[in-house]
């Protein structure tokens, strides 16, 4: 059974920098996995960040940035802001029309 | 401006039957993928079905011989029917819009709709 992995929680001074992570149980995660990256705040539905590993989507600022680091998929936040505290999640593909969403980090800024 | 409505959620009881739709509206329907992901209570994310342009569907392993998505594109709709609910499928359903380019992401995402499964 096939698990993406990502830290449960991460806490960030404003102004400062995070790296999340988002691993596979088996195996490596590579671009042909098309790696994405959502944001959720509470009691609201995801927004779109990244897609295609590094691609910022639409009205995303540039201090959002996507990568492969080693064998993960990373999400770095450049110059965290208060509002950026919220729950990030990647998914990635998995051929054959299935995709598979990471548990999740948590991000507090303070 | 891309939207995506969902409904059809409720409380059903353990075993019963729930049909979700999800209308579209903003893009050409009949050109896009459209997959359907849960939120349990304090959870995460779970990838649910999709349903790609050309009717082609696919399913996590936790819903598989139990839910049917399906479209209509006379409607700009698509459809989750959940048969044998248990309570685990209690969740936040949402819609959301599925990339064309061979990218596999998320484009647009709807507010959900809440399905309850209780007796």
């Amino acid at each position: 059974q096939t698990v993406v992995t990502q830290e449960p929680s991460f806490s960030v001074s404003p102004g400062g920098t995070v790296t999340l992570t988002c691993g596979l149980s088996s195996g490596s995660v590579s671009t042909s996995h098309h790696p994405s990256w959502y944001q959720q705040t509470p009691g609201q539905a995801p927004r779109t960040l990244i897609f295609s590993t590094d691609t910022r989507s639409s009205g995303v600022p540039d201090r959002f940035s996507g990568s492969i680091l080693g064998n993960k998929a990373a999400l770095t936040i450049t110059g965290a802001q208060a509002d950026d505290e919220s729950t990030f999640y990647c998914v990635l593909y998995l051929g054959s029309g299935i995709s598979m969403f990471g548990g999740g980090t948590k991000v507090t800024v303070l | 401006e891309i939207q995506l409505l969902e409904s059809g959620g409720g409380l059903v009881q353990p075993g019963g039957s729930l049909r979700l739709s999800c209308a579209a509206s903003g893009f050409t329907f009949s050109s896009y993928g459209l997959s359907w992901v849960r939120q349990a209570p304090e959870k995460g994310l779970e990838w649910v079905s999709l349903i790609n342009q050309y009717g082609n569907t696919y399913y996590a392993d936790s819903v598989t011989g139990r839910f049917t998505i399906s479209r209509d594109n006379s409607k700009d709709t698509i459809y989750l029917q959940m048969n044998s609910l248990r309570a685990e499928d209690t969740a936040l359903y949402y819609c959301a819009k599925r990339d064309t380019s061979g990218r596999y992401y998320f484009t647009n995402w709807g507010q959900g709709t809440l399905v309850t499964v209780s007796s």
